[in-house]
């Protein structure tokens, strides 16, 4: 069965650094998605992605953050000058559809900032 | 009101016993509704879709009740593995996107 995978498993970084999550998206899914989850806590989208633009974030998502798609596969998250309060899991995730189709996610990437 | 509510639990019940989880969602509109499973520090998965008809896959039964906004799983005869963290997940009043419940925790002990 196609996955969605995400590289690297656990990053660490120290404060005001940058980092970038790398995804390969399920190749014939068409919507990419990223949602992030504090240890504790649950689950909260990000941002989504449709036809080479961001098609909504959430408060969350602020001019810290960005995403791109660089080529036919890869999907990717960088986080500028990275703070404490931004280690959590990362999850990337694709549907095939629309936005309200199932999401299926990758295992994601923890980020741990110190 | 939040978008979606679970009871947190933890809900600790013997092999072999029926468990039920209620979740209720704000969006009179959404249209969309699953239950995911995750495990610990894991990735939710996708364990079923929710349809208004109610749908069952082997033990698992999951209901909608649009009236009063709430999507409910039911889990028989559970078993060891199935202790897990349970999602619902519904799509979002404002956005075209899916938010998650904080999750149910289940523990079947033998």
């Amino acid at each position: 069965e196609p996955e969605v995978t995400q590289t690297p498993s656990h990053q660490v970084t120290q404060m005001g650094q940058e980092v970038i999550l790398r995804c390969v998206p399920i190749s014939n899914h068409l919507y990419f998605y990223w949602y992030r989850q504090i240890l504790g806590q649950k689950v909260e989208f990000l941002v989504s992605f449709y036809n080479n633009e961001i098609s909504e974030k959430s408060e969350i998502f602020d001019d810290q953050f960005s995403v791109e798609r660089p080529d036919g596969s890869n999907f990717t998250l960088k986080i500028r000058s990275t703070k404490l309060e931004d280690s959590a899991m990362y999850f990337c995730a694709s549907s095939r559809q629309t936005a309200d189709s199932p999401l299926h996610f990758g295992n994601g990437t923890r980020l741990t900032v110190t | 009101r939040k978008e979606v509510e679970q009871d947190p639990g933890p809900f600790n019940v013997p092999e072999g016993a029926t468990v039920a989880f209620n979740c209720t969602y704000s969006n009179s509109a959404s249209q969309s509704f699953f239950w995911y499973r995750q495990d610990c520090r894991k990735e939710p998965k996708l364990l079923m879709s929710v349809y208004s008809s109610g749908n069952e896959d082997g033990r698992f039964t999951a209901q909608l009740n649009r009236a009063s906004q709430y999507i409910s799983l039911l889990i028989r005869d559970s078993k060891l593995s199935d202790s897990a963290t349970y999602l619902c997940v519904v799509n979002a009043e404002y956005g075209n996107k899916l938010v998650f419940g904080a999750g149910t925790i289940l523990r079947v002990k033998s």
